[in-house]
């Protein structure tokens, strides 16, 4: 298994704002999960893309794939103050093990 | 779908106490999985199980820390002779393995934890 890890720790924009957070991983995946965090509750899935996938949309989410780079990331469209909230990714490898490992997370605030 | 379901939502423990959590899993899920997670870091990997079976264990957790998953639904974490460091948000997910499908495409899906406090 493998951490991703994320970048920038924290980010700060107005509602409205685009929003980008990047992820790396050391080695080769299967799939790349993205997880979102609200302060003191679980996290909650947001996206998966597979290896052979470059580009994946949901709603406002957008998430890239470059594997080559051994890279992801999630780029939030629109944001809106409730989109304040941790957001992790989580490469997979799929053999051996089927665990999931994640970085300290990019901690994302949005001003009304 | 009624969500994964972990009680306590809170404990408050003095050192060296024994503090036991359980986790519902969504009731289809077959893998249950328990994390750790302490301010400002994210959620440490502690074990998982597949139905009944404790498939891996991490090596950071001490034999202070066992679980369990008797009939393949619920599971419990105990923590014997709690120590202050212990004091985190003890997580629980669960996941699918679709029948013919690839286990590690489903995501998990988490409970809103338990807090521990040790004092």
């Amino acid at each position: 298994s493998q951490q991703g890890e994320e970048d920038p720790q924290a980010l700060s924009i107005q509602e409205g704002e685009n929003a980008t957070m990047n992820c790396s991983y050391k080695t080769s995946i299967n799939n790349l999960q993205w997880y979102r965090q609200n302060s003191g509750r679980g996290l909650v899935h947001l996206i998966l893309i597979r290896s052979n996938e470059r580009e994946k949309h949901s709603g406002r989410l957008r998430v890239t794939l470059d594997t080559s780079k051994k890279s992801s990331s999630l780029l939030i469209t629109a944001s809106r103050a409730a989109d304040t909230a941790s957001y992790f990714c989580a490469p997979r490898a799929g053999y051996n093990t089927d665990k999931l490992i994640f970085g300290t997370g990019t901690r994302l605030q949005v001003f009304p | 779908d009624t969500g994964v379901s972990q009680d306590p939502r809170h404990k408050i423990t003095k050192r060296g106490q024994n503090v036991t959590f359980r986790c519902d899993p969504i009731s289809e899920h077959n893998r249950l999985y328990w994390y750790r997670q302490t301010l400002g870091q994210g959620p440490e990997f502690l074990t998982y199980f597949q139905n009944e079976a404790q498939l891996e264990k991490s090596r950071l957790l001490s034999d202070r820390f066992s679980a369990e998953r008797p009939k393949g639904s619920f599971s419990t974490l105990e923590i014997q002779r709690t120590e202050q460091g212990d004091s985190a948000m003890y997580l629980c997910a669960s996941s699918s393995r679709p029948t013919g499908g690839i286990s590690y495409n489903s995501p998990l899906h988490f409970g809103n934890g338990t807090r521990l406090t040790v004092t």
